[in-house]
C-alpha cells in the first residue's frame, strides 16, 4: 500500500518564477491538504482540496493556488516566487472531511524542499 | 483562532530515561483532537499519538503516553525508556472535530527538538 508521495524531492527556483509541486494521496484517501514548513518551524496550513474543490484556506496570498484531479492527486502552484517562499512543502491525505465517526487522520508525504534564490 | 504553543525549543534525555515534552493550546471548541507528531531528519511527519478531547482517559501507545489536562488546555507527551531512534523534532497539533468548516486543518506548535544521548 503506497503512502503519500510527492514530487519533486528538491527544487531550486529564482525570484519571480513559478513552481508546481505534486502530490499523490494514500490509497483510499480523497482529501489532500498542503502545508508550508519554514526551517525550524511548525507546518502552516495552506489549503485543503476535496472533490476537486478548495474547501479551506489558510492565511496565504493568492499567489498560492492548487488543483485536485479526479484521481484525487493534487498540485500546489506558487506564482511570483519570493525568497520567503523557501520552505519544505508537505502534502497530507485523509478521508472525507467532516464525516462524523470517520477517522480522518492525516498521513504526510516526505515533502518537497523548495529553495528560492 | 486556535493556537498551539510548545515552550521548549530543545530537550535532551539519556538513553533509557524518561522525558516529557510540553504543549499548551487555546480553543473555544469543545470537540477537538490533539496529536503529537514526530519529524526525524528524513522529514517524514509521523503520527506518534492522538487524543480525543471527549475522552478522559489519557492515550498510550507503547512507550509514549500523554497527560491531557482539558481544563488547563495542556497536552504533554511522555516518552519512557528513550531510544536513540526517538531523536527528532516533535510537534504538538490541534484539529477541531467533525462537522466544522475548518475540519481537517491541523494547527501545529513550533516544535521541540529532542536529543537522545547514548
Amino acid at each position: 500500500d503506497a503512502g503519500v508521495t510527492q514530487s519533486p524531492t528538491h527544487l531550486i527556483k529564482t525570484r519571480g518564477q513559478q513552481v508546481t509541486l505534486r502530490c499523490s494521496p494514500k490509497s483510499g484517501h480523497d482529501t489532500v491538504s498542503w502545508y508550508q514548513q519554514a526551517l525550524g518551524q511548525g507546518p502552516q496550513f495552506i489549503f485543503q482540496y476535496y472533490e476537486e474543490e478548495e474547501r479551506q484556506r489558510g492565511n496565504f496570498p493568492d499567489r498560492f493556488s492548487g488543483h485536485q484531479y479526479p484521481n484525487y492527486s493534487s498540485e500546489l502552484n506558487v506564482n511570483a516566487l519570493l525568497l520567503g517562499d523557501s520552505a519544505l512543502y508537505l502534502c497530507a491525505s485523509s478521508g472525507k472531511p467532516g464525516l462524523a465517526g470517520v477517522d480522518n487522520e492525516q498521513f504526510f508525504g516526505p515533502g518537497t524542499r523548495l529553495t528560492v534564490l | 483562532a486556535q493556537t498551539v504553543t510548545q515552550s521548549q525549543p530543545e530537550m535532551s534525555v539519556q538513553e533509557a530515561e524518561t522525558v516529557t515534552l510540553s504543549c499548551t493550546y487555546d480553543t473555544s471548541e469543545s470537540d477537538y483532537y490533539l496529536f503529537w507528531y514526530k519529524q526525524p531528519p528524513s522529514r517524514q511527519m509521523i503520527l506518534v499519538i492522538r487524543q480525543e478531547a471527549y475522552k478522559q482517559q489519557n492515550a498510550t501507545e507503547n512507550r509514549f503516553s500523554v497527560n491531557f489536562q482539558k481544563a488547563a488546555k495542556s497536552f504533554s507527551l511522555k516518552i519512557s525508556d528513550s531510544q536513540l531512534g526517538d531523536a527528532a523534532m516533535y510537534f504538538c497539533a490541534y484539529r477541531r472535530g467533525a462537522g466544522g468548516t475548518s475540519y481537517g486543518k491541523l494547527t501545529f506548535g513550533q516544535g521541540t527538538i529532542l536529543t537522545v544521548h547514548p
